[in-house]
């Protein structure tokens, strides 16, 4: 019984093609982000929110654009990729910030060719 | 500008010796510090926090130490096992800013 859930788990596509990952937490939490792991294994925050609501944009290219539906989903929807969206990406969610923990998802392996 | 800083790439330790991993930051506001593990191709796995308020906490074989003065904390694995063997990152979060700012991980292995 997975907690924070992501699909696909590897994703090869083309430079300039669209793609979306999508993540779904069942433990009831309020806050969803998007990490990125790059190949120097930096894990970096791209986006936080809270009851659906964008909180954190880290300066990232307008091409990526999250979506979350409902507090149990935050889907990342990726225009016009490039060879440096190349990367892990992940999905956590937590209850609140600041004074517990995030829960991560597996992973998606984008690979961009 | 890493906020968070784990200068020790990576550290080998024998089976049933104590492992430390060493973590700086610099932002003052952090009030909140966790560890996570990770395994290869998989997404990294909360262990153990501490809250700014408090210098020690432990979890059976784990134990992160805080030392406020020196914005360093320390994560103590006793006994260490070879299922340590893993990537651990520390991260630490500031009340209401809705991010975890990871370090660059330390590559554990435990020899048997």
């Amino acid at each position: 019984d997975t907690a924070v859930s992501q699909t696909p788990k590897y994703l090869v596509t083309q430079m300039g093609n669209d793609k979306s990952i999508k993540c779904e937490q069942n433990l009831g939490h309020d806050t969803m982000y998007w990490y990125k792991q790059d190949s120097k294994k930096f894990l970096k925050i791209m986006f936080s929110y809270n009851n659906k609501e964008l909180i954190i944009n880290e300066t990232v290219p307008n091409r990526f654009s999250p979506k979350s539906p409902d507090k149990a989903h935050l889907n990342l929807h990726i225009n016009s990729l490039e060879l440096g969206d190349s990367a892990v990406y992940f999905c956590a969610s937590s209850q609140g910030v600041g004074i517990t923990e995030a829960f991560f998802g597996q992973g998606t392996r984008l690979t961009v060719v | 500008d890493q906020q968070v800083k784990q200068n020790s790439p990576s550290l080998s330790v024998q089976e049933g010796r104590i492992s430390i991993l060493n973590c700086d930051y610099t932002n003052s506001m952090f009030d909140y510090f966790l560890w996570y593990k990770k395994y290869p191709a998989e997404g990294p796995t909360f262990l153990i926090s501490i809250s700014s308020i408090k210098d020690k906490n432990e979890d059976g074989r784990f134990t992160v130490f805080l030392n406020k003065s020196a914005k360093h904390l320390s994560l103590h694995i006793v006994p260490s096992q070879p299922g340590d063997s893993a990537v651990y990152f520390c991260a630490a979060s500031a009340s209401g800013t809705y991010k975890y700012i990871f370090g660059t991980g330390t590559r554990l292995k435990v020899l048997a």
